[in-house]
C-alpha cells in the first residue's frame, strides 16, 4: 500500500460547482499534510497546509481526520483556472520525509 | 530568485549516454528530493538528502541512477547508459529542516533518442 493515496479523476464539473478531494494516508506520512497544485507541464506548487483544525483560503477548505486518517480538500464556485492535477502530500516522522500521492485531475468546464 | 534552480531545463541525449542533472536548492533548506515524472503521471520518489543523515535511495530504479548533495547544498542527479524509459521530467524540491512544506525547480526535460 502507498503511504498517500488519491482517486486519479478526473473529475468533470461546471464552473460555479463545488467539488471535494479526498485522500488517505498511512502511519508512515502522518506528521503533517499539504495539498499541491500541478498545472500541465508545469512544478508542482504548495496550495495550502492542512492544519489539524482545518482551515480555509479563499474558495479552499482542508481538512484532517486523524480518526480515520484522511484529508479533504473543497473547491467551493470553481474556477475555469481551477483546472488542475492536485496533489496530496504527508510528512513522515522519519527525517521528515515527504510522500505525495499520484494526484487528482479537475477538470472545470464552462 | 531565491527559488530552486535546476540545470539544464531540457536535454536530449542518446541512449547509452551517461547524463548529469543539477539542483541548486533554497538556500539553508537541509532537505532535498528528487523526483521524475513520466508523462501523464504521477511523481516517482528517487532519493532524498536530508542534513549530515545517510541519503534515503530506496526510490532509485536501478544502478544506473546516483546522485550526490555536496556540501550540504548543491545536488547532481547522474544516469549512466540512459535507456529511453528514462525519459521524463526530473524534479528537485528542497525544505527546511522541520514542519515546512517543499518548493519545486521547475525540472529537467529528459529525452533519450
Amino acid at each position: 500500500r502507498k503511504e498517500v493515496e488519491q482517486d486519479p479523476g478526473p473529475f468533470n464539473v461546471p464552473e460555479g460547482a463545488t467539488v471535494a478531494f479526498n485522500c488517505t494516508y498511512s502511519n508512515s506520512a502522518s506528521q503533517s499534510f499539504f495539498w499541491y497544485r500541478q498545472d500541465c507541464r508545469k512544478e508542482p506548487k504548495l496550495l495550502m497546509s492542512v492544519y489539524s483544525s482545518g482551515n480555509e483560503d479563499g474558495r479552499f477548505t482542508a481538512q484532517l481526520n486523524r480518526a480515520s486518517q484522511y484529508i479533504s480538500l473543497l473547491i467551493r464556485d470553481s474556477k475555469l483556472s481551477d483546472s488542475a492535477t492536485y496533489l496530496c502530500v504527508g510528512r513522515g516522522y522519519n527525517f521528515n520525509k515527504f510522500y505525495f500521492g499520484s494526484g487528482t485531475k479537475l477538470n472545470v468546464k464552462p | 530568485g531565491a527559488g530552486v534552480s535546476q540545470s539544464p531545463s531540457n536535454k536530449v541525449t542518446e541512449k547509452g549516454k551517461d547524463v548529469e542533472l543539477r539542483c541548486d536548492p533554497i538556500s539553508g533548506h537541509t532537505a532535498l528530493y528528487w523526483y521524475r515524472q513520466s508523462l501523464g503521471q504521477g511523481l516517482e520518489f528517487l532519493i532524498y538528502f536530508q542534513g549530515n543523515s545517510a541519503p534515503d535511495k530506496s526510490g532509485l530504479p536501478s544502478d544506473r541512477f546516483s546522485a550526490e548533495r555536496t556540501g550540504g547544498s548543491v545536488s547532481t542527479l547522474t544516469i549512466q547508459r540512459t535507456q529511453q524509459e528514462d525519459s521524463a521530467v526530473y524534479l528537485c524540491a528542497s525544505s527546511q529542516d522541520g514542519n515546512t512544506e517543499a518548493f519545486f525547480g521547475q525540472g529537467t526535460r529528459l529525452t533519450v533518442v
